[in-house]
Parts: C-alpha cells; structure tokens; sequence
C-alpha cells in the first residue's frame, strides 16, 4: 500500500512569491494535515482538511490556505512569501476523523525563500 | 508556551542498552499520546500510543510509560540499536471538547546509539 506522497520534494521560491506544495494521502484516509517544521522547532499544525472542508487551523496568518480535492488529495498554498517561510512542510493522513488515530506523514517538501 | 516539552535535545547511548527518551506535558486535559521516529530527509513515522487510561503500552523492544499526575511520559527502547538513532518525537492529541485535528509535537529528541 502506498504511502503518502508529497510533491514537489525541493521548493526554490523568491520573497514575495507563490508556493503550491501537494499531497496525496493513503487510499481510504480522508483526513489530511499540514505541519510546518522550521529550523529548530517541532512540527507546528498548520491545517487540517476532511471531506474537501476546512476542520481546523493553526496558528497562522491567512496567507497560508489550501484546499482538498474530491480524492481528497490536498494543496497547500503560501502567497507573498516571507523569508521565514523556509522550512520543511509535512503532509500526514488519517482514517478516524474525531477520535485519537495516528497520523501517517510523508517525507516533506523543503520550501526555500531567497 | 509549548505545551508539549522535549527537554533532552541529544541522548547517546551504547548498542544493547536502554535509551529512555523523555517528554513532559503542560494541559492535563491531554487524552492520548504518541511517539514518532524521524530519520534524515524521511518523514516522522509512527512508533507507539498510549491512552491517558493507561500507564504503560508496550510493543516489542518499545515501551511508552505515562504518569498522569507527573504529566510526563518516557519511551523505553530495549536494548538500543544502531538502527534506531534517529530524531524522536513527542505528540499529545488535544481531543478534548470534540476533535480539533492536529497533533501537539515536542521539538524532538536527536537518539545516538554507538555501536
């Protein structure tokens, strides 16, 4: 079984830009995250997406949006990106929606903002 | 304020012994909890849970102990492998008041284990 799948794995943007970044999560899991993991910090929630709605997100500005897809596959997007943007984005899924599941990620997308 | 702390940022241990990863927590309203290993360029993969109705959760060499009145848990590997050096991650899920979804993460512990 697959698991999930991030793309692209390298990211190189300039301040001020647009970044998409795309999961695809394990077949039959509807719930997809995002997490960010800057340089020396733990992994900090950034979205969460069931059923194409947005569930919940973290604490961050509204530049950072995304939205799920029909096969529940998921984009995050990043406008006017800031240098601290840089950073390794995660991707998880999971199959129990409202209850204590674990969370399955892929391997990330490196995001840098020159 | 981090409400999940990882105060160890390295451990090294020798192959064969015990590593004991630690992690304390801040809300007792904490209901479930989780390890995961990372290695290099890979993402986080799940390693063991454990219910706040629990004290202990063992898998295998793994084995997750919870003191709920301390607010902290530990991750026992026995006996410790080369293999296993990697960054280990602390998770609380906040599922309390109806699922809100993320994971709460420590910053990690860096595991070394020498042959």
């Amino acid at each position: 079984e697959a698991g999930v799948t991030q793309s692209p794995t390298h990211l190189i943007k300039t301040r001020g830009q647009q970044a998409t970044l795309r999961c695809s999560p394990i077949s039959g899991h509807t719930s997809v995250y995002w997490y960010q993991q800057a340089l020396g910090l733990g992994l900090q929630f950034l979205l969460w997406y069931d059923e194409g709605e947005e569930r919940n997100r973290g604490n961050f500005p509204p530049r950072f949006s995304g939205r799920q897809f029909p096969n529940y596959s998921s984009e995050l997007n990043v406008n006017a990106l800031e240098l601290e943007d840089s950073a390794l984005y995660l991707c998880a899924s999971s199959l129990e929606v409202g209850g204590p599941g674990e969370q399955y990620f892929g391997p990330g997308t490196r995001l840098t903002v020159t | 304020d981090q409400q999940v702390k990882q105060n160890s940022p390295s451990l090294s241990v020798q192959e064969g012994r015990i590593s004991i990863l630690n992690c304390d927590y801040t809300n007792s309203m904490f209901d479930y909890f989780l390890w995961y290993k990372k290695y290099p360029a890979e993402g986080p993969t799940f390693l063991i849970s454990i219910s706040s109705i629990k004290d202990k959760n063992e898998d295998g060499r793994f084995t997750v102990f919870l003191n709920k009145s301390a607010k902290h848990l530990s991750l026992h590997i026995v006996p410790s492998q080369p293999g296993d050096s990697a960054v280990y991650f602390c998770a609380a899920n906040p599922n309390y008041g109806g699922s809100q979804g993320n994971l709460i993460f420590g910053k990690g512990t860096k595991l070394s284990v020498k042959p």
